[in-house]
């Protein structure tokens, strides 16, 4: 069993959707939590960085954490095209290693 | 958040050779990263780099593989030795931020023949 799952996708959704994007991980001592935006050819972008659980909001984005269910989520509301990417969530117990998942594909179309 | 720049951005290797990836950060941080992405693969540590020590290797990769230079707290560089077709993959260096998060620069993309 991996570390941290996360659903490859593609997830594909209209333009103005809600987008959820999660990952489940089983090493109960992740204490932060990131989510990374990848687009082809690029290095991954922090979008969102929360610490144990909870929610934690920035624009159109939000991320929530439970421990509790050893789970995490990304929400994106009125998605649009350009937010088309990989998106990355990664994890880490405080020793600044951090794991990654495998990333899920979105598309966004207008 | 630090401004993170890589040197070569890509570039197409022979096998048996080696190449010099290099990491510039605008400003000084203790701790630098080597991570790896093989095409349609997540971020694998490779390598944490501290300035004035010897670097500490994930398992699985090796120093005479992967030797790694940190003369000083802006720069760092990650050496692929002895390149083989499962070398070709994205390289990326990061830094931390002011907590535990990091941020990456654009990438070395590699392709050995």
């Amino acid at each position: 069993q991996k570390e941290v799952e996360q659903d490859p996708g593609p997830l594909s959704v209209p333009e103005g959707a809600i987008v959820s994007l999660n990952c489940t991980y089983s090493n109960s001592a992740f204490q932060y939590f990131m989510w990374y935006r990848q687009y082809s050819r690029k290095g991954p972008e922090l979008l969102m960085y929360t610490y144990s659980s909870g929610n934690k909001e920035d624009g159109r984005f939000t991320a929530q954490v439970d421990k509790s269910s050893k789970y995490i989520s990304l929400f994106i509301r009125d998605s649009q095209p350009s937010d088309s990417a990989t998106y990355l969530c990664a994890m880490g117990t405080g020793f600044q290693k951090l794991v990654f998942g495998t990333g899920t594909r979105l598309l966004v179309s207008p | 958040s630090a401004v993170i720049s890589q040197k070569p951005s890509r570039d197409i290797c022979q096998r048996g050779t080696s190449l010099t990836i290099q990491c510039q950060v605008d400003s000084q941080v203790t701790m630098m990263f080597w991570y790896r992405q093989q095409p349609g693969q997540s971020l694998t540590l490779i390598a944490t780099a501290n300035q004035g020590s010897e670097a500490t290797y994930e398992s699985g990769f090796v120093i005479d593989k992967f030797p790694i230079s940190r003369p000083n707290l802006t720069f760092s560089t990650l050496t692929v030795s002895n390149m083989s077709p499962e070398d070709s993959s994205i390289y990326l260096c990061s830094v931390t931020g002011e907590g535990y998060e990091q941020y990456f620069g654009p990438g070395t993309r590699l392709t050995v023949t």
